[in-house]
């Protein structure tokens, strides 16, 4: 079984449209992230959610917004899209925050035309 | 907000030689994760080193964190192709936030 799935792996879509990307993990983590991957593979975090509640949001614009309905599962709404939106996202969780090793998603790819 | 520099960016050699890559950064980390990631998958962890001066060794990979804690080191001795991948290191701050490197992409030739 996959420890950490995310849907869809591919998304294409127009500039303007609204989105979600969904993420489970099934290890019993209290700690799930997204993270950003842009094209020169640079990897930043977005969010992070311990046990349902934000801990880290850095500075992303507001149009996108986590929303975790269990710990199982965090998800991420993406309104209004940009061209510069284009990346590829990763779910990541752990067992608790901080510097316990993180276990990632295979990523969605996210194309805005 | 810490900058973690990663290098080379690139490295293109030969199956059976060896390569070290480099993971600096002007702050502090409590500890330092290493991470591969293949084309169209997401990083896996390698290893998490935490003491300074602190040397781990992974088959034919060895690890290093710096005394100060601030720069780390990834030695592979005799390449296979199957190493081949984007190298990420990641710090930790006391805050337990981290923070990626730019990522070093291995490519070992058969």
């Amino acid at each position: 079984d996959t420890a950490v799935s995310q849907t869809p792996k591919y998304l294409v879509t127009q500039m303007g449209n609204d989105k979600s990307i969904k993420c489970e993990q099934n290890l019993g983590h209290d700690t799930m992230y997204w993270y950003k991957q842009d094209s020169k593979k640079f990897l930043k975090i977005m969010f992070s959610y311990n046990n349902k509640e934000l801990i880290i949001n850095e500075t992303v614009p507001n149009r996108f917004s986590p929303k975790s309905p269990d710990k199982a599962h965090l998800n991420l709404h993406i309104n209004s899209l940009e061209l510069g939106d284009s990346a590829v996202y990763f779910c990541a969780s752990s067992q608790a925050a901080g510097t316990e090793t993180q276990y990632f998603g295979p990523g969605t790819r996210l194309l805005v035309l | 907000t810490q900058l973690l520099e990663q290098s080379p960016q690139f490295l293109s050699i030969q199956e059976g030689e060896n390569l070290t890559v480099y993971c600096n950064s002007s702050s502090v980390f409590s500890s330092l994760q290493w991470y591969r990631q293949e084309p169209g998958e997401g990083p896996v962890l390698l290893v998490t080193v935490v003491t300074g001066g602190e040397v781990k060794k992974l088959k034919r990979l060895t690890f290093q964190f710096g005394d100060a804690r601030k720069d780390s080191s990834l030695h592979i001795t005799a390449a296979q192709p199957g190493d081949t991948g984007l190298y990420l290191c990641a710090g930790a701050d006391y805050g337990q936030n981290f923070v990626f490197g730019p990522g070093t992409r291995l490519s070992v030739l058969p």
